[in-house]
């Protein structure tokens, strides 16, 4: 167990629908990562938050959106479903010093499916 | 730009034989190193990490990662491959005074023949 729960686990929903998947961090952990995992695309980065401000950003669809609350837990939100959000999302935690040292910790993960 | 290689998306080993999975990274300044394990059905688990001194780390489950800055490599081992050992293998990369951010390789799936 990484400390990191994401819920749902799973989520079944039709395609132009809205989701959104939550995430607390370890506790300690000031910094939450979301990646999408898909078949076709391997482990992809979408976006980093500190302490509840954005500090990276990767590959992420202008329709996916995040943000990280005081309490520093994160949700995820994706909007206008398509049949090619459908993958496993993860999201992880870390302390996150600026050297970049320190390991991210994952959760189980969400699985979306979009039919 | 960093980027991670892993040569072999799959790799199949028997179970006693040797595992050696591939890491490559290109980056002009030397990054932190890691390789995690993902099981079917599961989060991502770290099994090693580098970011200074002794270039050869040892990891949990028996596997160890040597970088060697020269061939800007992280290649994974194992002396004797357990049929437990079975799982997707991520490496990634971090570079310094990123705030942590990763780059992670494409994976490879590690098969173990009884």
């Amino acid at each position: 167990d990484s400390g990191v729960t994401q819920t749902p686990k799973h989520l079944i929903t039709a395609t132009g629908q809205r989701v959104t998947l939550r995430c607390s961090p370890r506790s300690g952990d000031l910094s939450v990562y979301w990646y999408q995992q898909s078949l076709d695309q391997g482990l992809q980065f979408l976006i980093q938050y500190y302490n509840g401000e954005e500090r990276a950003k990767g590959n992420i669809l202008e329709r996916f959106s995040a943000q990280q609350f005081p309490d520093l837990h994160s949700e995820l939100n994706l909007s206008s479903l398509e049949l090619g959000d459908s993958a496993l999302y993860f999201c992880a935690s870390s302390v996150a010093q600026q050297r970049g040292y320190n390991e991210q910790f994952f959760g189980p993960g969400t699985r979306l499916t979009v039919l | 730009a960093q980027s991670v290689t892993q040569l072999g998306s799959h790799v199949s080993v028997s179970e006693g034989a040797l595992v050696l999975l591939r890491c490559n990274y290109s980056s002009s300044v030397p990054p932190y190193l890691f390789w995690y394990v993902q099981y079917p059905n599961q989060g991502l688990q770290l099994l090693l990490k580098y970011t200074t001194g002794a270039t050869l780390v040892k990891g949990i489950n028996g596997f160890e990662a040597e970088f060697k800055k020269s061939e800007t490599s992280f290649h994974l081992t194992k002396p004797s491959a357990h049929m437990s050992d079975a799982a997707e293998y991520f490496c990634a990369v971090s570079p310094p005074n990123t705030g942590n951010q990763f780059y992670f390789g494409t994976g490879t799936s590690l098969t173990v023949i009884p």
